[in-house]
């Protein structure tokens, strides 16, 4: 069953801009994880926060966690071409493996 | 290169071929996983082995027949396909989950293709 529903299903910025995305989830967590996949390719781990965490950083990457909205956001900033990709979010709840959401689809041009 | 290598990358068949996909993972995790992934839909989970033992399956039909021979090894074997089968098949690994689930390392996928 899904769990993450991402939005907007898809992003279009130019370099140098920020890009944010959500995740919106229905029950309780352990942790939500943010992934990202190029075309065709596997899924690479970006991010994992915990779901006593409130935000976390890596790099250019910013995620919060509302476990009260049951909703994050990943925020890219200063977005570089090499981001164009597509980025799923994955919850982890109590009893079963990651589940993802749809994705959002970043397109960033140059 | 993550530590997950997946064979075929490419696979077509038929309908009543049989065929096998492979997953490796050289990373020393105990847990695997199987996920297809279809045009517009989420990737849905299919299997999860921990330590060799199926301790998921999320109602994949009898078609899909995956094996774990050991934590290294997952396989997932065709048969009797039907043309809505064709996706990405994506092999994953981590750590034994435990309490939780942790960072899965993907391999690149298994595209299918069923006639």
């Amino acid at each position: 069953s899904q769990q993450g529903e991402e939005d907007p299903q898809a992003l279009s910025i130019q370099e140098g801009e920020n890009a944010t995305m959500n995740c919106s989830y229905k029950t309780s967590i352990n942790n939500l994880q943010w992934y990202r996949q190029n075309s065709g390719r596997g899924l690479v781990h970006l991010i994992l926060i915990r779901s006593n965490e409130r935000e976390k950083h890596s790099g250019r990457l910013r995620v919060t966690l509302d476990t009260s909205k049951k909703s994050s956001s990943l925020l890219i900033t200063a977005s570089r071409a090499a981001d164009t990709a597509s980025y799923f979010c994955a919850t982890d709840q109590a009893g079963t493996a990651l589940i993802f959401g749809k994705g959002t689809t970043l397109s960033v041009s140059s | 290169e993550t530590g997950v290598t997946q064979t075929p990358r490419h696979l077509v068949m038929g309908m009543t071929n049989k065929k096998s996909l492979k997953c490796e993972q050289h990373l020393g995790h105990n847990a695997m996983y199987w996920y297809k992934q279809s045009a517009k839909k989420p990737l849905e989970l299919m299997f999860v082995y921990n330590f060799k033992e199926q301790t998921e399956n999320n109602s994949v039909p009898s078609r899909f027949s995956p094996e774990c021979p050991n934590s290294s090894h997952l396989f997932l074997h065709l048969h009797t396909l039907q043309p809505e089968d064709s996706a990405l098949y994506l092999c994953a690994s981590s750590q034994d989950p435990g309490q939780d689930y942790g960072e899965l390392f993907f391999g690149e996928g298994s595209r299918l293709t069923v006639l």
